[in-house]
């Protein structure tokens, strides 16, 4: 079974410029997480979806941040403009959706590490 | 806010030493979670402890869930530099819509098992 495919692996940006990262999960897994995980430091949740509604993004800073999941699969993370301190892994992760949280086990993908000069 | 806290944040041992990581909260869990990341790599689930009390093995890896469902513990007998990583705690709940598949992350232990 396919993980979690997510691209780049890395980004090298300046300050105020864009940048998109790209996450397909696992086929067949309702839920999709956006986490960001700055060195040193445990992954933050930004947002969830479900199917392609979102359940939850109150912690994404949507003055700069962006995520999408148009069709319920692959799903679109923007940052415009960055900030120095948006740099960071940016990982995706899936589950299937149903269940308790001790059985909707997450799947992380490899991640995207950001780097803003 | 359900925060979870690890320590200590970095260990540094020689292979065959034993090892305990903990992993406290304020807040009661229904369950709580440990993942050991590597680096380049995601999290990845190592195992679940849901009820009061409970220990878990998982060969060399031993983990325990205290009786309050406030703290767990995990322990590694005669480490490996393959254990080397990140150790993560995580429970569920913490955002704002009360989804409780959503996941609160501990900042980590680094673990570094030297030859």
């Amino acid at each position: 079974e396919a993980g979690v495919a997510q691209s780049p692996r890395y980004k090298i940006i300046e300050k105020r410029q864009s940048v998109a990262f790209w996450c397909n999960p696992i086929s067949g897994h309702a839920t999709l997480y956006w986490y960001q995980q700055i060195l040193g430091q445990g992954p933050k949740l930004l947002i969830q979806f479900q199917n392609n509604g979102v359940v939850d993004d109150s912690q994404l800073p949507k003055d700069r941040f962006s995520a999408e999941r148009l069709k319920g699969v692959d799903s679109t993370l923007k940052i415009q403009p960055a900030k120095l301190e948006d740099s960071a892994v940016y990982l995706c992760a899936s589950s299937i959706g149903t269940g308790g949280p001790s059985t909707d086990t997450q799947y992380f993908g490899p991640g995207t590490r950001l780097t803003v000069l | 806010t359900q925060l979870l806290e690890q320590s200590p944040q970095f260990l540094s041992i020689q292979e065959g030493e034993n090892l305990t990581v903990y992993c406290n909260s304020s807040s009661v869990f229904s369950s709580l979670q440990w993942y050991r990341q590597e680096p380049g790599e995601g999290p990845v689930l190592l195992v679940t402890v849901v009820t009061g009390g409970e220990v878990k093995k998982l060969k060399r890896l031993t983990f325990q869930f205290g009786d309050a469902r406030k703290d767990s513990s995990l322990h590694i007998t005669a480490a490996q530099p393959g254990d080397t990583g990140l150790y993560l705690c995580a429970g569920p709940g913490g955002g704002s819509s009360g989804s409780a598949r959503q996941l609160t992350f501990g900042s980590g232990t680094q673990l570094t098992v030297l030859p």
